[in-house]
C-alpha cells in the first residue's frame, strides 16, 4: 500500500526556519513527481509546486519562490520542504502528494508564533 | 496562469438532494481536471479524474462532466457522509491551480 508519511507538527518563531519531510514507501520514489500543497487555517488548497524526483529539479508557483525550497533524498525515498524566514502568514498545514498515484501525506501543521 | 473559478463557495442541502458544483477555467484545459473531497482535519481525496472518470471505490452517486472551460461535479443523492468541502484541480498546465472550494453543509 502506497504511503506518504510526513513529519510532525512544528511550532516556530518568526524568522526561524522549518524543514518538513515526506517519506514515501511501497512504490518507486523516483518514478513519480512530488507536489506540495499549502492550506492556511480555514482556507482553501494552494498548489505550491513540485519536485522532479528523478532529477531533483524543483518548480515553484508564484508566491512560493525565494523562501521555499523543495529537495529530496532518493536514498531514503524522502522529499523535503524547507521554509526560511518564517512569517505568521506561513502558519498552515502543508501536504505532500503524488497526483499520479492519488496519494497524499497526512499533512504537517506549521505554526509560526512569537 | 490558469484561474479556476468554482461556484458556489458554499451551499446548504438536505440528505437526498441533488447537488451541482461548477468550475470554470480561464482558458481551455481539455479534460485535465480532477475533483477532490476534503473532510475537516483530513487530506483531500480524489473523486474524479480526467473530468469524468470515477475513482475506484467512489460511490456512483458522484459524477463529473465537462471539457474545455466548464466542468461540473454532481452528487445525485446527497448522503450524510458527503458533507465536506470540494475542490477542482486543473492539471493541464503549470502552475496547477485549485478552485476556491465549495463547502457543502447540512440544511
Amino acid at each position: 500500500q502506497v504511503q506518504l508519511v510526513q513529519s510532525g507538527s512544528e511550532l516556530k518563531k518568526p524568522g526561524a526556519s522549518v524543514k518538513v519531510s515526506c517519506k514515501a514507501s511501497e512504490y518507486t520514489f523516483a518514478s513519480y513527481d512530488m507536489t506540495w500543497v499549502r492550506q492556511a487555517p480555514g482556507q482553501g488548497l494552494e498548489w505550491m509546486g513540485w519536485i522532479n524526483t528523478k532529477t531533483g529539479h524543483p518548480t515553484y508557483a508564484q508566491g512560493f519562490t525565494g523562501r521555499f525550497v523543495f529537495s529530496w533524498d532518493t536514498s531514503v525515498s524522502t522529499a523535503y520542504l524547507q521554509i526560511s524566514s518564517l512569517k505568521a502568514e506561513d502558519t498552515a498545514v502543508y501536504y505532500c502528494f503524488v497526483r499520479s498515484l492519488d496519494h497524499w501525506g497526512q499533512g504537517t501543521l506549521v505554526t509560526v508564533s512569537s | 496562469d490558469i484561474q479556476m473559478t468554482q461556484s458556489p463557495s458554499s451551499l446548504s442541502a438536505s440528505v437526498g438532494d441533488r447537488v451541482t458544483i461548477t468550475c470554470r477555467a480561464s482558458q481551455g484545459i481539455r479534460n485535465d481536471l480532477g475533483w477532490y473531497q476534503q473532510k475537516p482535519g483530513k487530506a483531500p481525496k480524489r473523486l474524479i479524474s480526467a473530468a469524468s472518470s470515477l475513482q475506484g471505490g467512489v460511490p456512483s452517486r458522484f459524477s463529473g462532466s465537462g471539457s474545455g472551460t466548464d466542468f461540473t461535479l454532481t452528487i445525485s443523492s446527497l448522503q450524510p457522509e458527503d458533507f465536506a468541502t470540494y475542490y477542482c484541480l486543473q492539471n493541464n498546465s503549470y502552475p496547477r491551480t485549485f478552485g476556491q472550494g465549495t463547502k457543502v453543509e447540512i440544511k
